[in-house]
C-alpha cells in the first residue's frame, strides 16, 4: 500500500460528459503529480501541484483542470469527455519535487 | 515527449534467469529511476541513482548510470515468477518537477 488513496477505481460515462477524479496524497506528501495511461500514448505527465500551487504543466488538454486543495487532496476535472479519453489516471504524490514518487492504484475511465 | 526510452520493449526469460534492460536519455538530470507496474495496477518505485553515482544495489535489483553515454540499465538477478512486470525508468526535468517515464520494457518470467 502506496498510502495515495485514488476514487474512484472504475468510472464508466458517456462522451460530452464531465467526471471529477479525486487524490489524496501520503501523508506529509506536499507534492502532487497526474499522470494519464493509455495504450497508445504511454504513461503521459499532465500536471503537478506543489503544497497548493501549480508546479509544472505537461500534456494536459484544455479540456482537463486540476486543483489541490489546503488538505492537500488534488481533484482532476476532465469535461466534454471523448473517446479517446479513456484511460488509467494515476495520481503520484512526494515529499519534494525530484524525488521517487508513491503512486495510487489509479482511476479507469471508459468513455462509450 | 518521452525523456527516456527503454529497451528492449519485451523480454522473456525463465525462472532463475537475469533480466536486463536498458534506458537512455536525451538530457542532463539529476537523478534517474526506476519503477515496476504490474497489469493494471500503480506504479512502485524501486530504486533511485543520482548523477554522481556509478552504481546501486537494492536486493536482486542492480542499477548502473553512465552520464557520459546518457544510459541507465537495470538488471533483475535470479528472475521469479513474481518479477512479471512492466519496468520503466524516469527522469526529472531540469528544475524536478516534471518526472517523464519511458515507454516501458514487458517482462514475462516464465515457470
Amino acid at each position: 500500500d502506496s498510502g495515495v488513496t485514488q476514487t474512484p477505481k472504475h468510472l464508466i460515462t458517456a462522451t460530452g460528459q464531465r467526471v471529477t477524479l479525486r487524490c489524496s496524497p501520503r501523508s506529509g506528501d506536499l507534492s502532487v503529480y497526474w499522470y494519464q495511461q493509455s495504450l497508445d500514448q504511454g504513461l503521459q505527465f499532465l500536471i503537478q501541484y506543489y503544497n497548493g500551487e501549480e508546479r509544472a504543466k505537461g500534456n494536459i488538454l484544455e479540456r482537463f483542470s486540476a486543483q489541490q486543495f489546503p488538505d492537500l487532496h488534488s481533484e482532476l476535472n476532465l469535461s466534454s469527455l471523448e473517446l479517446g479519453d479513456s484511460a488509467l489516471y494515476f495520481c503520484a504524490s512526494s515529499v519534494f519535487s525530484g524525488r521517487e514518487l508513491f503512486f495510487g492504484e489509479g482511476s479507469r475511465l471508459t468513455v462509450l | 515527449s518521452q525523456q527516456g526510452e527503454e529497451d528492449p520493449q519485451a523480454l522473456s526469460i525463465q525462472e532463475g534467469e537475469n533480466a536486463t534492460m536498458n534506458c537512455s536519455y536525451k538530457t542532463s538530470i539529476n537523478n534517474l529511476q526506476w519503477y515496476r507496474q504490474n497489469s493494471g495496477r500503480g506504479l512502485v518505485h524501486l530504486i533511485l541513482i543520482r548523477s554522481n553515482e556509478r552504481e546501486k544495489h537494492s536486493g536482486r535489483l542492480r542499477v548502473t548510470l553512465d552520464t557520459s553515454k546518457k544510459s541507465s540499465s537495470l538488471l533483475i538477478t535470479a528472475s521469479r515468477a513474481a518479477d512479471t512486470a512492466s519496468y520503466f525508468c524516469a527522469t526529472p526535468s531540469s528544475n524536478d518537477y516534471k518526472l517523464s517515464f519511458g515507454a516501458g520494457t514487458t517482462v514475462t518470467v516464465r515457470a
